[in-house]
């Protein structure tokens, strides 16, 4: 069974500083994404990674990914307070046609 | 391109009454659309994945007779809760995908279900 597991769960930072969050997977997979979501709202997709190695950087994110290590992350730099929302990292499973998602981050930036 | 809507954004209900949310691919034709469920501060729990023209395949322990979809067109997929009540209050979101298996999902703004 593929499980997706992020960490940290909760995030509190300061403005100006860097982070990373961290997106784990159990099996292969096709694709990984990273998703924003504000209270209230659906999703916002932001990175859609497909190989080893990808790197994809849209303003302050940045993600990667390590398919050997099964690993992806966000990172983010010098961190504003419009970036606080919840981060979910997804998986689409070989051959199968869903996404299974991580428990999410919640990230609150601090002024 | 590639915009879904849903319709309620929000809906309140008595318990023990039924509840259709529907989902709309507005600028493509969507093979594959996906129900999820989300519970406030959790992550997103896929309930069922529906093509068109078939019947939905549900997740286990989500409850067939209760949570009907229907995916009768290429644009159009509907999740009716049946006698609904409170433990069903949650967020609702659709997503579509245009190809089997090779293209991403788009979601749907979601929709917010409170059963009094």
């Amino acid at each position: 069974e593929l499980k997706v597991e992020q960490n940290p769960l909760f995030l509190s930072m300061q403005e100006g500083k860097n982070y990373t969050i961290y997106c784990n997977y159990s099996t292969t997979s096709d694709r990984l994404y990273w998703y924003r979501q504000d209270p209230g709202k659906s999703l916002e997709s932001l990175f859609v990674l497909l190989s080893n190695g990808a790197v994809k950087q849209e303003g302050r994110l940045m993600a990667s990914l390590d398919t050997k290590a099964r690993l992806s992350t966000l990172h983010i730099t010098a961190a504003v307070h419009d970036l606080s929302a919840t981060y979910f990292c997804a998986v689409d499973r070989v051959g199968a046609q869903k996404l299974v998602f991580g428990q999410g981050t919640r990230l609150t930036i601090n002024p | 391109g590639a915009v879904v809507s849903q319709h309620p954004s929000r809906v309140i209900c008595k318990s023990g009454t039924s509840v259709k949310i529907e989902c709309r691919s507005l600028d493509f034709q969507a093979t594959t659309m996906f129900w999820y469920r989300q519970f406030p501060k959790q992550s997103l729990m896929l309930m069922a994945t529906s093509n068109e023209g078939s019947k939905a395949t549900y997740e286990q322990g989500v409850e067939k007779d209760k949570f009907l979809i229907n995916h009768a067109s290429l644009t159009l997929s509907t999740l009716t809760v049946t006698s609904a009540h409170p433990e069903d209050s949650s967020f609702y979101i659709c997503s579509a995908r245009r190809f089997s298996g090779k293209d991403t999902q788009y979601f749907g703004p979601g929709t917010r279900l409170t059963v009094l």
